[in-house]
């Protein structure tokens, strides 16, 4: 099945600075690359997401980046604010199936004043 | 904007006894989701479910375990008896779904936070 790797663990960021984010998948099959921000105690809240015909997208201060050669995409936010200190996952679905979600393991963004 | 919900919030239960979440999906979604989420872990898939049968489910989701679609709406997540390590938030998920063509956007319900003593 799908194994999706997730670095770094923890990561600290002044604010206005950027934050990068980096996932690797293991099943070739798979075709869809959600990210979820999670605040403390409320539900994964889909941010942007992006699918395999497609290399970069962009939403305002987000953008993800997917290599499918290698197998691994990365999250990107740029000029942060305190607002996105949160726990960020990646995660992977496969068409071929009941699309279930596998998920990283996470990474806790801290934006530091 | 219409939303996945999960009752109760929070259950709190003695080890041994049977739970039982309880997610309303969005109507018009066919294809729902259990997953799991142990405190300051990843989130874990339990069990998908279609057409009234479950579709696939993890090493995780034992014999303990069963889901339901009892009367068209909720969709429900029973524990038959419950061990300490069953405590995790539990979020429901679902899909949406129009003629055959399905989007792979997941919404997730805001969880139930099950602890068990």
């Amino acid at each position: 099945g799908e194994n999706v790797e997730q670095h770094p663990s923890t990561l600290s960021v002044q604010e206005g600075d950027s934050a990068v984010i980096k996932c690797t998948y293991s099943d070739s099959a798979s075709n869809y690359f959600p990210w979820y921000k999670q605040e403390l105690g409320k539900r994964p809240q889909l941010i942007i997401d992006i699918r395999s015909n497609v290399g970069e997208k962009k939403d305002q201060r987000i953008a993800v980046t997917l290599n499918k050669t290698a197998k691994h995409f990365s999250l990107h936010i740029t000029e942060t604010q305190p607002e996105d200190s949160a726990v960020y996952f990646c995660a992977a679905i496969s068409n071929f199936g009941n699309e279930k979600l596998t998920f990283g393991t996470g990474t806790r963004l801290t934006i530091i004043p | 904007e219409p939303e996945v919900t999960q009752t109760p919030s929070h259950q709190v239960t003695q080890m041994g006894q049977e739970v039982i979440l309880r997610c309303v999906p969005i109507s018009n979604h066919l294809y729902f989701y259990w997953y799991r989420q142990i405190l300051g872990q990843k989130v874990e898939f339990l069990v998908s479910f279609y057409n009234n049968e479950i579709s696939e489910k993890s090493e995780i989701f034992d014999d303990q375990f069963s889901v339901e679609r009892p009367d068209g709406s909720n969709f429900t997540l029973k524990i038959r008896s419950t061990k300490l390590e069953d405590s995790a938030m539990y979020f429901c998920a679902s899909i949406y779904s129009s003629g055959g063509a399905r989007r792979n956007e997941q919404f997730f319900g805001p969880g139930t936070r099950l602890t068990v003593l």
